[in-house]
Order: C-alpha cells, then sequence, then structure tokens
C-alpha cells in the first residue's frame, strides 16, 4: 500500500466545474503540500498545509489531520487549470517528501 | 533569476556515457533535493543536502548515482555509465529548513533536466 494515495487518477471535466482532488496518506506528517505540473513544465508549489484550510484565488486546499486527508478544490475551472496535481506529505520523522502519483486534471472548454 | 535553476534543460547520451546534472538553489536557500521522475510517475527521492554535507543519499539508486555540493549552493549530480533504465527527469529543489526547524517548508522546484539514454 502506498503511503500517499490520490484520488482519482485522471479527472475530465468541462470549463466551470468544481473540481475536487482527493489525498489520503498512512504516515505521520509535519506538513502536506499540493503542486501543480504542467506537461513538459516544472513543479510549482500551490500550498503547503499543516492544518485547516488555504485559499488562493480559485484553488482551495484543506486538510484534516485526525482523518489523514486532505483536498485540493478549484472553483469555475479553466482550460488553463489542465495539468497534474500533486499531493506529497513531508514525514514527522525526517525532511523527506513523500509523494502521490499525482491526478491528470483535463478541462475542456 | 530569483527560482531555482538546472542545467541542461535536455541531455541525450549514449549508454555508457558518463553525465553531470547542475542545480542552482536559490540563494541563501540552506536545503536542496535531487529527485528522478520517470514517465508517468511520481517524483522519488534521490538524495538531500544541508548546505554542504550529504545528509540522506538513501534514494540514489545505484553507485553510479552521485552528487554533491561542495560549497554549499550549486550541486551537481553525476550518473556513470549510464544506462536506458536511466531515462527520466531529474528535478532539483530547495528550501530554507534547517535542521533546527522540524515543520516543513515548502520547496521549490527548478524545471528538471529530461534526461534520454539511447
Amino acid at each position: 500500500k502506498n503511503e500517499v494515495e490520490q484520488s482519482p487518477q485522471n479527472l475530465t471535466a468541462q470549463e466551470g466545474e468544481f473540481i475536487t482532488i482527493n489525498c489520503s496518506y498512512s504516515v505521520g506528517i509535519s506538513a502536506l503540500h499540493w503542486l501543480q505540473q504542467h506537461p513538459g513544465g516544472g513543479i510549482v508549489s500551490l500550498f503547503m498545509l499543516s492544518s485547516g484550510k488555504k485559499k488562493h484565488g480559485r484553488l482551495i486546499a484543506t486538510i484534516n489531520i485526525q482523518e489523514k486527508h486532505s483536498s485540493l478544490h478549484i472553483t469555475a475551472s479553466h482550460p488553463r487549470d489542465s495539468a497534474v496535481y500533486i499531493c506529497a506529505v513531508l514525514m514527522d520523522s525526517n525532511y523527506q517528501l513523500i509523494w502521490g502519483a499525482g491526478t491528470k486534471l483535463i478541462i475542456k472548454p | 533569476g530569483a527560482g531555482v535553476s538546472q542545467s541542461p534543460r535536455y541531455k541525450v547520451a549514449k549508454r555508457g556515457q558518463d553525465v553531470a546534472l547542475r542545480c542552482d538553489p536559490i540563494s541563501g536557500h540552506v536545503s536542496l533535493f535531487w529527485y528522478q521522475q520517470a514517465l508517468g510517475q511520481g517524483p522519488e527521492f534521490l538524495t538531500y543536502f544541508q548546505n554542504e554535507a550529504q545528509l540522506d543519499k538513501s534514494g540514489l539508486p545505484s553507485d553510479r548515482f552521485f552528487a554533491e555540493r561542495p560549497e554549499g549552493s550549486v550541486s551537481t549530480l553525476k550518473i556513470q555509465r549510464t544506462q536506458q533504465e536511466d531515462s527520466a527527469v531529474y528535478l532539483c529543489a530547495s528550501s530554507t529548513t534547517d535542521r533546527g526547524r522540524r515543520r516543513g517548508d515548502t520547496q521549490y522546484f527548478g524545471p528538471g533536466t529530461r534526461l534520454t539514454v539511447l
């Protein structure tokens, strides 16, 4: 069993839809990152969370430490949001990031 | 520039050739990480430096992989006698986290070097 699991693996939606990507983890963590990777592009850090909720523009990230679960939401999705979204956790015991496999999001116009 | 830079962006090597990949972290960042991302997969941790000290190299897949950061800034990942399975994107990231702080800090990623071994 992977220590970090994301769902769904692939998601295709129409422009304007509300998007939710989920991340569950099984290890003790000190922080959780949501990152975005465009095809052929680098990885961009969207959020780092250790509790609660963060919002940036149309992106919202939440984390429930007790349930070991985090969600990334995109409101009013747009084709430029199409990318791979990756959840990564910073283990409580060391500085290593454990990565999820990513969610490939395609937003159709 | 203000971000993490890597060079070259693309490298094609013949099997058996040695390659060197460079990472310039954000100035002043203490921590530097190397990751390997195979096609269609998430990044895998390779190694971690705090300043010039390589504190963790547990992710290096074989003794053909060697990383250094001699002056605590620029880092080089060297792969000797490259094999086809080494083909991947190699990502470098830096952060301000130092040993005293256990809380996670944002890692800033470079654009990666895409290595293709023929």
